[in-house]
């Protein structure tokens, strides 16, 4: 079936450490998009990718960083640099043209030590 | 900047009643609108989605309407379940050159049996 998987469910971070979010998709969108999820707030877009090799800061890119070499892959760095990364990560992809709703992937859980 | 609104915050209910769940947005150019289900520490599920050009979607004991031009959604849930139990959240998909969704902070639904 085709989905979005991210992994891992849970992450602990310790202060002053990177660490890397995975999601892949075998839908064949080709746009991807990374939200964060805070009880109270919402979700918020961080980064978002229409094409390979191509990506725009969402509306809170700072302490973050993403790659998309490939179709199916967008990684999340979560950098030493964000302060606060304690919160529930979702990624999700659509096809290329409005009008085809989105997809989320199941979530990752950072948690920093 | 687009803004979308959910009431109620929660709603408690008991089994077997029909309920409405309502989202507002700000700006009435979007291309479409989407229902999520998101379930405690789960991803979101796509529920329904509904095309700017449409006035509602069904499915199942779901219908969602959409009155565009007054920036509002309603999302009606036949007989509810204590299965329906979630948080449903709206998000309106609006283009230009920055395609992206934006989120309704959810409307948090307890049925009871």
């Amino acid at each position: 079936d085709g989905g979005i998987t991210q992994s891992p469910k849970y992450l602990f971070r310790k202060e002053g450490q990177n660490v890397t979010l995975s999601c892949e998709q075998n839908l064949n969108h080709d746009a991807m998009y990374w939200y964060r999820q805070d009880p109270g707030q919402g979700l918020r877009l961080i980064y978002y990718s229409q094409i390979v090799n191509d990506f725009q800061k969402g509306d809170i890119a700072e302490g973050y960083s993403v790659s998309r070499e490939k179709k199916e892959s967008f990684p999340l760095t979560v950098t030493s640099a964000q302060k606060n990364p304690t919160a529930f990560y979702l990624c999700a992809s659509s096809p290329p043209r409005a009008g085809y709703g989105y997809t989320f992937g199941s979530g990752t859980r950072l948690t920093v030590v | 900047k687009q803004e979308v609104t959910q009431i109620p915050a929660a709603l408690s209910v008991p089994e077997g009643e029909n309920l409405v769940l309502n989202c507002s947005f700000t700006d009435s150019a979007i291309y479409n609108l989407q229902w999520f289900r998101q379930d405690p520490g789960k991803g979101l599920t796509s529920l329904l989605l509904i095309q700017s050009s449409q006035r509602e979607q069904t499915s199942g004991r779901l219908n969602a309407s959409l009155d565009k031009s007054s920036g509002r959604s309603t999302l009606y849930i036949a007989a509810s379940q204590p299965g329906d139990s979630a948080t449903y959240l709206c998000a309106v998909f609006s283009g230009g050159s920055n395609y992206k969704l934006t989120f309704g902070k959810g409307t948090l639904l307890t049925v009871n049996p």
